[in-house]
């Protein structure tokens, strides 16, 4: 399967500790987004890579949001002192272009308890 | 990018024709309507996109009115898998500092029922 690839695909986690997701994008894609989706609502878009330079940063990525992609292949987004209204799913997308379909992973749900 | 306006819901007997309308009266002369749609507890897939000319693939049709104010996502054979929250968004084709990022709204959730 050349998707794209996320791991975790599930993550519980205490208030107050840092989580670690991963995105492996479709190979030849240079352009990797990550979004989040709370329940009931739209994904919303969170940062953009064009190959290992992070061009955008919504609002929405708070201090405690950090994310990377060194080699312009995969990316790692991390969240630090977790708190409960970071639960939500992740979800990571990549694409060719930027007029060309994007292509989603299948997300990774975090929990924070 | 241009807002979108999808009704909340849907319901469609399987094996019959879903008609999901979108709504975008403010799209410009350079944007596209894309749709996407996302099945329970995973990522988005996309579906089809047009900008003035109806298109069809694989999976669905697109009927885009002829001053582009509207558009129609079509299933013409509604199956239990198509139960899903389906995206109509409206994008430029040209770069930006986000890369051109896709904007969701709420969607419309379609229930296909046997």
């Amino acid at each position: 399967d050349t998707g794209v690839s996320q791991d975790p695909r599930h993550k519980i986690t205490k208030r107050g500790q840092n989580v670690t997701f991963r995105c492996d994008p479709i190979s030849e894609h240079n352009r990797l987004y990550w979004y989040r989706q709370t329940l009931g609502q739209g994904p919303e878009f969170l940062t953009y890579f064009q190959n290992e330079a992070q061009l955008e940063k919504s609002r929405l990525l708070s201090d405690r949001f950090s994310a990377e992609r060194p080699k312009g292949s995969f990316s790692t987004l991390e969240i630090q002192r977790t708190e409960q209204g970071d639960s939500a799913m992740y979800l990571c997308a990549s694409r060719e272009n930027s007029w060309t379909e994007a292509f989603f992973g299948q997300g990774t749900r975090l929990t924070v308890v | 990018d241009a807002k979108t306006t999808q009704p909340p819901s849907m319901d469609c007997a399987e094996g019959r024709a879903a008609n999901l309308p979108c709504n975008h009266s403010t799209i410009s002369g350079n944007e596209y309507v894309y749709w996407y749609r996302q099945i329970h507890s995973q990522g988005p897939q996309y579906i089809i996109h047009g900008l003035k000319n109806n298109e069809t693939n694989e999976m669905a049709s697109l009927i885009i009115t002829e001053d582009r104010k509207s558009s129609t996502l079509i299933l013409p054979h509604a199956t239990l898998r198509d139960t899903a929250v389906y995206y109509c968004i409206v994008r430029g084709d040209r770069d930006n500092n986000a890369g051109n990022m896709l904007t969701f709204g709420g969607g419309t959730r379609l229930m296909v029922k046997p």
